[in-house]
Formats: structure tokens, C-alpha cells, sequence
């Protein structure tokens, strides 16, 4: 079965870097476009970013666009989001999911990863 | 970016009773929406993808409707496990957005 596990989450202070990944398996990940969801405290789902199956796309939020890059290697199964320059509006759960077979819907999720930006 | 509004925001319900949810796009999406469950503590699932297709192994209680701007979640008689949180979402173009949400509680 499809099975995403994110780490590297934890407490960073604003404007510092942090790196997450997503270790993925059950499904021939090289085929997938993958994302980053992210829900804050108290608040609803925010989508962060999408790579496509190849690595060649990307697109972000408005919110993280030039601050965070989401990455893959698919030789590893891996998915990655680079977070820079942290800001505590960044502090959520963030989630991978894998995107449905029709569509950019979120077919699978990982449990998350809990970042907490604070000084 | 397409804005998507939910209503109601919460809802008080009990088992047994039929609910409906509506998500309105601020552009038309064609199909693209996927309603999704959200309990505290757990990740996601999806519900319905495509509008009106249902996930694999979601109960059939769970259906969806809809196109271009205006879209219905039903609930066709709650179970106790339904009280949750549930989220629409576009997927017609980028940036891909959710609704606000909308909270399901016990009466």
C-alpha cells in the first residue's frame, strides 16, 4: 500500500533554514507528481508546492514562492522542501501528499511534520 | 488564484441525518474539485475527486455534485465517525486552493 513518511521537522527561529523530506512507497513514485500541504495551527489546508513526476515543474504559493524549493529524487523515492528564510506564519503541520490518477487532488497523505518557527 | 467559500462554516447534526455542504468557485473549475475529511491529529483523506467520484473505499453514504462554480458535499445519513472536518478543493489551475473549511459537530 502507498505509504508516505515525512521528517525533519522541529523548532527553528525566524529566518533560518529547515529541510523536510518524505520518504515514499508502495507505488512507483517516478510516475507522481507530489506536493507539500501544509496546515497551520487553529487554521484550514494550505497548498505549499507541486513538482512534477520528472522534477522539470514546479510550482508554489504565493505565500513561499522564492523562499522555499521543493526537490525529488526519484532514484531514493524521496521528496524534499527546502525552507528558507522561516517566518512564524510558516509554523504548521506540513504535509506530502501523492496527486490522484485524473487529477492534482491529494489521493495520499503522509501523517506530517510539525514545524514550529519561533525565537 | 480561484477562491473557493464554503457553506455553512460549522453545522450541528446528529446521527442519522442527511447534510449538505456547498463549495462555490470564484471561476468556473469545470470538474476539478475533491472534497476531503479532516480529523484532528490525522492526515486527510479524500472523499470524492472529479466533482461526483467517489475515493475507493469511501462509503457510499458520501456523494458529490456539481460543475463549473457550484458544488454539494451529501452526507446521506451521519454516522458517529462523520463528525470531522471537511475541506473542498480546486485543482483547475495553479496556485491549487482549498475552502475555508467547514466544521461537523454532534448536536
Amino acid at each position: 500500500q502507498v505509504q508516505l513518511e515525512e521528517s525533519g521537522g522541529g523548532v527553528v527561529q525566524p529566518g533560518r533554514s529547515l529541510r523536510l523530506s518524505c520518504a515514499a512507497s508502495g507505488f512507483t513514485f517516478s510516475t507522481y507528481g507530489m506536493h507539500w500541504v501544509r496546515q497551520a495551527p487553529g487554521k484550514g489546508l494550505e497548498w505549499v508546492a507541486v513538482i512534477s513526476y520528472d522534477g522539470r515543474t514546479q510550482y508554489y504559493a504565493d505565500s513561499v514562492k522564492g523562499r522555499f524549493t521543493i526537490s525529488r529524487d526519484n532514484s531514493k523515492n524521496t521528496l524534499d522542501l527546502q525552507m528558507n528564510s522561516l517566518r512564524a506564519d510558516d509554523t504548521a503541520v506540513y504535509y506530502c501528499a501523492k496527486r490522484g490518477n485524473s487529477g492534482q487532488y491529494f489521493q495520499h497523505w503522509g501523517q506530517g511534520t510539525l514545524v514550529t518557527v519561533s525565537s | 488564484a480561484i477562491q473557493l467559500t464554503q457553506s455553512p462554516s460549522s453545522l450541528s447534526a446528529s446521527v442519522g441525518d442527511r447534510v449538505t455542504i456547498t463549495c462555490r468557485a470564484s471561476q468556473g473549475i469545470s470538474s476539478a474539485l475533491a472534497w476531503y475529511q479532516h480529523k484532528p491529529g490525522k492526515a486527510p483523506e479524500v472523499l470524492i475527486y472529479d466533482a461526483s467520484s467517489l475515493e475507493s473505499g469511501v462509503p457510499s453514504r458520501f456523494s458529490g455534485s456539481g460543475s463549473r462554480t457550484d458544488f454539494t458535499l451529501t452526507i446521506s445519513s451521519l454516522q458517529p465517525e462523520d463528525f470531522a472536518t471537511y475541506y473542498c478543493q480546486q485543482f483547475n489551475s495553479f496556485p491549487i486552493t482549498f475552502g475555508p473549511g467547514t466544521r461537523l459537530e454532534i448536536k
